[in-house]
């Protein structure tokens, strides 16, 4: 049972255009969600993230949109850079007493992106 | 400040054979969790320690895979004894209650 779904193995955008990354969630327990970006052969590095008392949190270029009735969040990188090429991962948990992330981590399956210059 | 240490960085075994991973967490960190990435899937967790005590396990297939955290500081992964759907990347990453600092991964393939 895929809890956390990208549905779009990749994306392609041109450098300077807008990425739009989309990830979907089916369990209702779910009340804090990140995104996560990988390059080749390194761990996953943490990049932005929301809880469910908000439905937008922005960061620099990045900003991550969260529609709870859909169960469905988004991450948009506005421009995008080449530098931004690497596989990127959703991840939801249920939120820990500090309002950060509680612990065990329900990854997608990735979305590989290409921004091409 | 140092990250997560995990060796080796790749592996290459025959089915049947053993294999151990270790990860070193970044300092003062309590919480140490084990992933594995299967290529094309987002890591799933295989254990999280708090100290050096289990908090889950429950998707850790315990006929073959073992984890240990003796002194609350590192942790070593094991395999015993390998099948070919073992091949993936194993994750250690740390946290102290917060976000979770990933190391690079060790790339197992099982022949």
């Amino acid at each position: 049972d895929q809890q956390v779904k990208q549905n779009s193995p990749s994306l392609s955008v041109q450098e300077g255009r807008i990425s739009i990354l989309n990830c979907d969630y089916t369990n209702s327990m779910f009340d804090y969600f990140l995104w996560y970006k990988k390059y080749p052969a390194e761990g996953p590095t943490f990049l932005i993230s929301i809880s469910s008392i908000k439905d937008k949190n922005e960061d620099g270029r990045f900003t991550v949109f969260l529609n709870k009735s859909a169960k469905h969040l988004s991450l948009h990188i506005v421009p995008s850079q080449p530098g931004d090429s690497a596989v990127y991962f959703c991840a939801a948990s249920e939120m820990g007493a500090g309002g950060t992330s509680y612990g065990k981590l329900t990854f997608g399956q990735g979305t590989i992106l290409t921004v091409h210059p | 400040e140092a990250g997560v240490a995990q060796s080796p960085r790749y592996k290459i075994i025959e089915k049947r054979q053993s294999v151990a991973f270790w990860c070193n967490p970044i300092s003062g960190h309590a919480t140490l969790y084990w992933y594995q990435q299967i290529l094309g899937q987002g890591p799933k967790l295989l254990i999280q320690f708090q100290n050096n005590g289990v908090v889950d396990d429950s998707q850790l297939p315990k006929d073959r895979f073992s984890a240990e955290r003796l002194k609350g500081v590192d942790s070593t992964l094991k395999i015993q004894p390998a099948k070919l759907e073992d091949s993936a990347v194993y994750l250690c990453a740390s946290s102290l209650g917060g976000g979770q600092f990933f190391g690079p991964g060790t790339r197992l393939t099982v022949l």
